[in-house]
């Protein structure tokens, strides 16, 4: 099946910091991706959506200054978690969706888990 | 996506069929059904997804009656590596926007 790509998959930072997490569909173009915070023993939480060569749209609650989301290409998306706190520590997770997926099967990356200091 | 409701958690034993039921009245007629598996500290994976009837393929079942509004994962003998959340997901995943992930059912499979 088609694969995603998350990268790193674990990051520790201090708290101020930048950390920018890379999302990549490797062997199909991904018109949309979907980002994800995972807090310990919870359901995925949908940040935001994002459209190749769009702003993304960010859900109610989530701080678009805060969480930047680029979506250059067909195939890489990033998340930037910008002046990090301990609170942001979340496993970060990211879905994408084909050109032309027929099933509408979404393909998820492995997750990137944020450690804050 | 239409709203999901699933038991919290489950308990199994090796060797067991498990079936997990997901309930989704307001579903749409262009809506799909769509589980995924997530093991801990991995992005979810894709399971089954189906229309209406039944689905199978070699890893689960998928039994939807009628009304389509429920829906029946079935896990034939499961082993202890099927524990794992597991979350249905109802919608038009081609058209959506809006991907939202319902509580999940935690099962667990003992030895």
């Amino acid at each position: 099946g088609a694969v995603v790509s998350q990268h790193p998959s674990w990051v520790i930072c201090k708290s101020g910091t930048s950390v920018k997490i890379e999302c990549r569909s490797l062997d199909f173009q991904a018109t949309t991706m979907f980002w994800y915070r995972q807090f310990p023993k919870q359901s995925l939480m949908l940040m935001a959506t994002s459209n190749e060569g769009s702003k993304a749209t960010y859900e109610q609650g989530v701080e678009k200054d805060k969480f930047l989301i680029n979506h250059a290409s067909l195939t890489l998306s990033t998340l930037t978690v910008t002046s990090a706190h301990p609170e942001d520590s979340s496993f970060y997770i990211c879905s994408a969706r084909g050109l032309a997926s027929v099933t509408g099967e979404l393909f998820f990356g492995e997750g990137s888990r944020l450690t804050v200091l | 996506l239409a709203k999901t409701t699933q038991p919290i958690s489950m308990d199994s034993y090796e060797g067991q069929e498990v079936n997990i039921t997901c309930s989704h009245n307001n579903i749409a007629t262009n809506d799909y059904i769509t589980w995924y598996q997530q093991f801990p500290s991995q992005g979810p994976r894709f399971i089954i997804q189906g229309y209406k009837t039944k689905v199978t393929n070699e890893v689960a079942s998928l039994f939807i009656p009628a009304d389509r509004k429920s829906s029946t994962l079935s896990l034939p003998r499961v082993s202890l590596s099927d524990t794992a959340v597991y979350y249905c997901l109802v919608g038009d995943i081609r058209e959506t926007d809006k991907l939202i992930f319902g509580t999940g059912t935690r099962l667990q499979v003992f030895p």
